[in-house]
């Protein structure tokens, strides 16, 4: 197993274009979830799905889409890039098994960089 | 509103000392409670998690971490830190399987740094 993959790793943006992040993962998992990682504020949740064709709001998701198409890839777009969506992001998924809540498993990140 | 507060941004330890990472949360009901680690350079990884039962939790490498429901904590710690704990550990809790809730909150983080 892969487990949870993303594309790309690094990527420099200008201000104003755009760009789609690629999140896989290949447990079979049916919860997903995009965050970003700033220094000093932790992880804040952006979007998350709980299943294939649905998305809800996390904590800070203006200035982001996203898109659940496959159960197995989670998509977080950004339509006009600014320098305040510089941050690495990590894609993370779940899967509840008989009520129990397992712990999320995470990709290695994309380290995004807007000039 | 639900949060997670972890009171040690950044620690610096000799080998061989011991470690105790404060984490307190907000949170109504029952919940699921969580420690990853981040090295360097690396994703987020799970050290332990609590969902119910014993309310010390042993995890990986040789960390434990204890819930306290009456003072909303969950504490990490370690009897003796080594060169290679030197990382990130972020704590984090989610609502229990019932409460229909399916987001985690994350503590802003502690830098843990181990002298040799």
């Amino acid at each position: 197993n892969a487990g949870v993959t993303q594309t790309p790793k690094f990527r420099v943006l200008k201000t104003g274009q755009s760009m789609t992040l690629l999140c896989a993962q290949d447990m079979n998992h049916e919860y997903m979830y995009w965050y970003r990682q700033d220094p000093g504020m932790g992880l804040r949740l952006i979007h998350y799905s709980v299943g294939e064709g649905t998305t809800a709001k996390g904590e800070v998701p203006d200035g982001y889409n996203v898109s659940r198409l496959k159960k197995q890839n989670f998509l977080l777009g950004l339509e006009s890039a600014a320098p305040s969506q510089t941050s690495v992001y990590f894609c993370a998924s779940s899967y509840p098994l008989a009520g129990v809540d397992y712990e999320q498993y995470f990709g290695p990140g994309t380290r995004l960089t807007v000039t | 509103a639900q949060s997670v507060s972890q009171h040690n941004h950044h620690v610096i330890l000799s080998e061989a000392a011991s470690l105790e990472l404060g984490c307190n949360y907000s949170y109504g009901g029952t919940v699921n409670l969580f420690w990853y680690v981040q090295y360097p350079g690396q994703h987020l990884q799970l050290l332990l998690k609590y969902f119910s039962g014993d309310p010390l939790v042993k995890g990986i490498k040789g960390f434990e971490a204890e819930f306290i429901k009456s003072k909303f904590s969950f504490n990490l710690r370690k009897p003796s830190v080594q060169w290679s704990d030197t990382a990130e550990y972020f704590c984090a809790v989610k609502g229990g399987a019932t409460s229909g809730t399916y987001k985690y909150i994350f503590g802003t983080g502690t830098r843990l740094k181990v002298l040799a």
